[in-house]
């Protein structure tokens, strides 16, 4: 069973800080996926990577896939309060299941990211 | 596009009481799915369908069922309510399998089994 670790688990910063958060897998990622959840909403789709050391960029958001492909990290430059929320990584893989193919997102537990004003 | 969505938004049901979470989704989606969130955890696969009419377990599908009359409703359902139960639960649709399609979530359902 792969296992998903995110650190930190909660993270408190001022509006402006720049800050870096982790994912580490037990097991190589298929397609590596980072989503953001707010309060009382469902995650919701950052970015999707893929291939071992691939660096995506979505506004102050910056994010790395190792070379191995079995850990990742996003990091958050000139954090806003706008970005509180809580941050998922999960691994994308298809599987079969007696002759049915279909998509299995295993998840990590997250790192709640608070920024104050 | 409403996307996906989940009614009740919350519930609090009592120990043995049964009730089904509903699931919609406008977006003509094959692929759905049903999670469930607890604090400091991530979200855990409760049952999947492929299509209207195939449904099949997920990690944790023990005191819960599915059925997938038709492609936008995916209904879970709780017999027997036990507070192990407690949770947030998760709807969430996709259209096709490449690994970089979107999986679309609703909003939850808080349930509080007491």
């Amino acid at each position: 069973t792969q296992l998903l670790e995110q650190s930190p688990q909660f993270l408190s910063i001022q509006e402006g800080e720049n800050l870096t958060v982790y994912c580490n897998s037990s097991s190589v990622f298929s397609s590596l996926q980072w989503y953001r959840q707010e309060p009382g909403e469902g995650p919701v789709l950052l970015v999707t990577v893929v291939t071992g050391g691939e660096v995506k960029k979505l506004k102050r958001l910056t994010f790395q896939f190792g070379d191995a492909r079995k850990d990742s990290s996003l990091h958050i430059t000139a954090a806003q309060p706008g970005d509180t929320g809580l941050y998922l990584c999960a691994d994308f893989r298809m599987l079969n299941a007696g002759g049915t193919s279909y998509g299995k997102l295993t998840f990590g537990q997250g790192t709640i990211l608070t920024v104050h004003p | 596009n409403a996307g996906v969505t989940q009614t009740p938004k919350f519930r609090i049901l009592k120990i043995g009481q049964s009730m089904t979470l509903q699931c919609t989704q406008d977006m003509n989606h094959n692929y759905m799915y049903w999670y469930r969130q607890d604090p400091g955890m991530g979200l855990k696969l409760i049952y999947y369908s492929v299509g209207a009419g195939i449904t099949d377990k997920g990690e944790v599908p023990n005191g819960y069922n599915v059925s997938r009359s038709t492609t936008e409703d995916f209904p879970l359902r709780l017999e027997l309510a036990a507070p192990s139960q407690t949770s947030v639960y998760f709807c969430a649709s996709r259209l096709g399998l490449a690994g970089g399609s979107q999986q679309y979530f609703g909003p939850g359902t808080r349930l509080t089994v007491t």
